[in-house]
């Protein structure tokens, strides 16, 4: 299974914009990078995926890198809501294996 | 809200028990995927079922094992308990026939075992 790399831990104050970071060296050409989050007591929940290209929805943007190398999860506005594990995730593309491998994630704390 | 129930929410059982532990996914997604979330292993996959198959293994002890109905709910079964056993299990469901495959998560089943 491909690996990433997160920090453990991030910090934010409510309403300022949030960039969590993501490394993922070894990605193969196919693999999709989805970002997951868990909020304290619930299971974990989608946020984002991207395969190349920039993508935005309405919880939050993804940036890939050229190289496909890293990614970052921007949360534009961060609210206490927000605070929770993100986590980076690999993905292979259709056909592939659809088993979500997680990681340690970032654990967000907001600051009001 | 996911879609995905999953019932109970919480378990209480002593060592050498059984307990059976159920899901139901989203309204017309077809796989379901089980996880087990503890202090020490963090989130790891289970096993996946799509349409009543068993379509993928991750690291699921022999003690335990799963299956998928025809109305597509699943249960996961936990045999010779072990006090490692004590877990989050997480149920997760997906459309399958999507290109994008996330999966919803319902709010998992907390097992104590004692």
């Amino acid at each position: 299974d491909a690996k990433t790399t997160q920090p453990n831990s991030m910090e934010s104050n409510e309403e300022e914009p949030v960039h969590l970071p993501c490394n993922h060296s070894t990605i193969s050409g196919t693999d999709y990078i989805h970002w997951y989050r868990q909020l304290p007591s619930q299971g974990p929940e989608y946020v984002i995926h991207g395969l190349t290209s920039n993508v935005n929805n309405r919880m939050a943007s993804l940036a890939i890198a050229e190289d496909r190398k890293s990614s970052t999860l921007i949360l534009h506005r961060a609210t206490l809501r927000d605070a929770a594990v993100y986590y980076c995730i690999l993905r292979e593309g259709q056909g592939g294996s659809e088993k979500l491998v997680f990681g340690k994630g970032t654990k967000l704390t907001v600051n009001p | 809200d996911s879609g995905v129930t999953q019932t109970p929410k919480h378990l209480i059982t002593a060592t050498g028990q059984r307990v059976t532990l159920r899901c139901s996914p989203r309204s017309g997604d077809l796989s379901v995927y089980w996880y087990q979330q503890s202090l020490d292993q963090g989130l790891q996959f289970l096993i996946q079922y799509y349409n009543g198959e068993e379509r993928a293994k991750g690291n699921i002890l022999e003690r335990f094992s799963a299956q998928q109905f025809p109305d597509l709910h699943s249960e996961l079964n936990l045999s010779s308990l072990e006090l490692g056993d004590s877990a989050l299990y997480f149920c997760a469901s997906s459309d399958h026939g999507g290109l994008s495959y996330e999966q919803y998560f319902g709010p998992g089943t907390r097992l104590t075992v004692t």
